[in-house]
């Protein structure tokens, strides 16, 4: 059982617009840790999306956004593409855990 | 350019024990936190632990505590990840990453190409 919940899959058709949601708690995102999202193909290293809850490194597509309220978080994807067919993580820190964690990870189907 | 190059897939007991390397290129060994990451077969992304290079300070998974030791070696600018007392639910691929921000809850922009552990009697 994760810390960070997110639903275990969503899925779009191409050009459409789909959300990932990332439901934390009050010793993690609700206490105002940094969430990060993590794009991660079969076969490859996970690869940075979105750091410090809405800011994308250079060569993210700006088709990706993210945004933290509460003790939640959404990446949002944009104008879908069929390479956007990935697993999808959140990312943030626990105090009461006092280490890093992730959530569950969701499929996205385009 | 920056590269975390990890070493070569491994096959263990139950019991035995793994060290799994990570030598940093391209950028100042010192100034970036490394971590250990695993993604067990269908399961999702787990943090294993982390390793301050200058120093040495260390911080591991509660879930692990007392199986997993993370070192450096700053000569050399590796890393290593040794996980004790194995079972099959540690057959995994552990990545190593590095650490841009440097604070609790920073975010991880390169990773190694993965390690595959699998643990079989």
């Amino acid at each position: 059982q994760s810390v960070l919940t997110q639903p275990s899959s969503v899925s779009g058709a191409p050009g459409q617009r789909v959300t990932i949601s990332c439901s934390g708690s009050s010793s993690n995102i609700g206490a105002s840790y940094a969430v990060h999202w993590y794009q991660h193909l079969p076969g490859a290293a996970p690869k940075v999306l979105i750091y410090d809850n809405n800011n994308r490194p250079s060569g993210v597509p700006g088709r990706f956004s993210g945004s933290r309220s509460g003790t939640s978080a959404s990446l949002a994807i944009s104008g879908l593409q069929a390479e956007d067919e990935a697993d999808y993580y959140c990312q943030s820190y626990d105090r009461g855990l006092s280490g890093w964690v992730f959530g569950g990870g969701t499929k996205l189907t385009v | 350019q920056v590269q975390l190059v990890q070493s070569g897939a491994e096959v263990k007991k139950p019991g035995a024990s793994v060290k799994v390397s990570c030598k940093a290129l391209g950028y100042s060994f010192t100034s970036k936190y490394i971590h250990w990451v695993r993604q067990a077969p269908g399961q999702g992304l787990e943090w294993v632990g982390m390793i301050r290079p200058s120093g040495g300070y260390t911080r591991y998974a509660q879930k692990l505590q007392g199986r997993v030791t993370v070192t450096r070696d700053t000569s050399t600018g590796t890393v290593f990840m040794e996980l004790n007392s194995l079972t099959s639910e540690d057959t995994a691929v552990y990545y190593c990453a590095r650490d841009y921000s440097g604070y609790d809850g920073g975010y991880f922009d390169y990773w190694g190409q993965g390690t595959l552990v699998t643990v079989s009697s």
